[in-house]
């Protein structure tokens, strides 16, 4: 079936620029993670929704990164002002139901955008 | 595209050894533990995981092993494969928490 898919996959921007990354997870699946991977490093978090509300965003490096859910379906990372050090591939997840209490599932990655700020 | 693997740990193997990859994992309240593994361009995918009331998971080719009392997980791939070559992270979560903790991954390299 369709996996978790994420466009663009690559974007090239420049400093100071909006850009929107957009997210279509696995049908029916209520969790959504974003993650950042830097080139050499692990996934690190940055937000998760559990159907339209950010349950968790203690990974946003700080406030010029936004993301939303509205329909609890599709989600889009918002990074305004960009700046070089935002160059990273954004992965997107998401997962049955999600982390807490009794539901520990499986998080399904997407291919990623490749973001470049130059 | 632009490999993950940069920097990274490297197992060189052949084809049909036994592959051992280690990781040590950080917080001793984490009680459930995935492998990824990330080729080249690619997002990380799911290989197998255990939870921390488990020392010995199977799955086909896999087995996860936890030592808690040293805080330490390896993934064993039985027979290698060309295709097993890729970037494996192991992570971590805590129950009740959202949050999935990655480790720095290792990359493993199959020679025909």
């Amino acid at each position: 079936g369709a996996g978790v898919s994420q466009t663009p996959s690559n974007k090239v921007t420049e400093k100071g620029k909006y850009v929107e990354l957009r997210c279509d997870p696995i049908s029916g699946h209520t969790a959504l993670y974003w993650y950042r991977q830097s080139l050499g490093q692990g996934p690190e978090f940055l937000i998760y929704f559990q159907g339209t509300g950010a349950a968790d965003d203690s990974g946003l490096p700080n406030d010029r990164f936004f993301a939303v859910r509205p329909e609890g379906s599709v989600s889009t990372l918002k990074i305004q002002r960009t700046e070089r050090g935002d160059s990273a591939v954004y992965l997107c997840a998401s997962s049955l139901t999600g982390f807490g209490g009794e539901g520990t599932d499986t998080q399904y990655f997407g291919p990623g955008t490749r973001l470049t700020v130059l | 595209g632009e490999s993950v693997g940069l920097h990274l740990p490297t197992l060189s193997v052949q084809e049909g050894d036994n592959s051992i990859i280690n990781c040590a994992y950080s917080n001793s309240a984490s009680d459930y533990f995935i492998w990824y593994k990330q080729e080249s361009g690619k997002g990380p995918q799911f290989i197998i995981d255990i939870r921390s009331n488990m020392d010995k998971r199977q799955g086909q080719r896999v087995t996860v092993l936890l030592n808690k009392t040293v805080k330490h997980l390896s993934l064993q791939i039985a027979a290698t494969q060309p295709g097993d070559s890729a970037v494996y992270f192991c992570a971590e979560n805590i129950n009740g928490y959202s949050t999935l903790t990655f480790g720095k991954g290792t990359m493993l390299l199959v020679s025909p």
